[in-house]
């Protein structure tokens, strides 16, 4: 079962502009969600994460926003930029209770490619 | 080291040999991940060590699949008797808390012919 879904493959934006890449989740456990940035033949790096208790967190042109009623999540960049582009994956863990040894379950991923 | 290092970068290899990944993490983390990404898929998580002890290998998916640690350091992932469906990029991730937000190597491709 896919517990973290990212249901648009990709995404393409023009430069400047905001991209809007969303995540939706299933599991009511997950309390810690994190978005990770990855080029190609390299590790997926770290951006910017949220705690269950907050509905928004922004680190410059990043922004996440968690719905918790609904059980989605969304990253808004702005504005975009060409070194944007790259695949982007949601990832949850469940952090209350201290079990989940931050054992991360991620999305698919979305392809972002940003136009010059 | 200043990051997360993982060798070989790349591996084929005939379907029935073994294979052994390694992963270096960065000095002094104690928490360390393999995750593995089959294509057009997302990291599935395989085993989460803290220490030299490993708390969770539910994401193992064979008994063809076994790690180590050693000196809260070094580890490896050896798959035995490799299978076509075994082909993915394997990847290692370290931090000094199991929180999250860790660090990732840029992974193993391996594929197995």
């Amino acid at each position: 079962d896919q517990q973290v879904k990212q249901n648009s493959p990709s995404l393409s934006v023009q430069e400047g502009r905001i991209s809007i890449l969303n995540c939706d989740y299933t599991n009511s456990m997950f309390d810690y969600f994190l978005w990770y940035k990855k080029y190609p033949a390299e590790g997926p790096t770290f951006l910017i994460s949220i705690s269950s208790i907050k509905d928004k967190n922004e680190d410059g042109r990043f922004t996440v926003f968690l719905n918790k009623s609904a059980k989605h999540l969304s990253l808004h960049i702005v504005p975009s930029q060409p070194g944007d582009s790259a695949v982007y994956f949601c990832a949850a863990t469940a952090r209350a209770g201290g079990t989940s040894y931050g054992k991360l379950t991620f999305g698919q991923g979305t392809i972002l490619t940003v136009h010059p | 080291g200043a990051g997360v290092s993982q060798s070989p970068s790349n591996k084929v290899t005939e379907k029935g040999k073994d294979v052994e990944l390694r992963c270096d993490p960065i000095s002094g983390h104690t928490a360390l991940y393999w995750y593995r990404q089959r294509l057009g898929q997302g990291l599935e998580f395989l085993i989460y060590f803290q220490g030299n002890s490993a708390p969770d290998k539910s994401g193992l998916p064979s008994d063809r699949f076994s790690a180590e640690r050693t000196g809260e350091s070094v580890s490896t992932l050896t798959i035995q008797r490799t299978q076509q469906e075994d082909s993915a990029v394997y990847l290692c991730a370290s931090s000094p808390r199991a929180i999250g937000g860790y660090t990732f190597g840029s992974g193993t491709r391996l594929t197995v012919v």
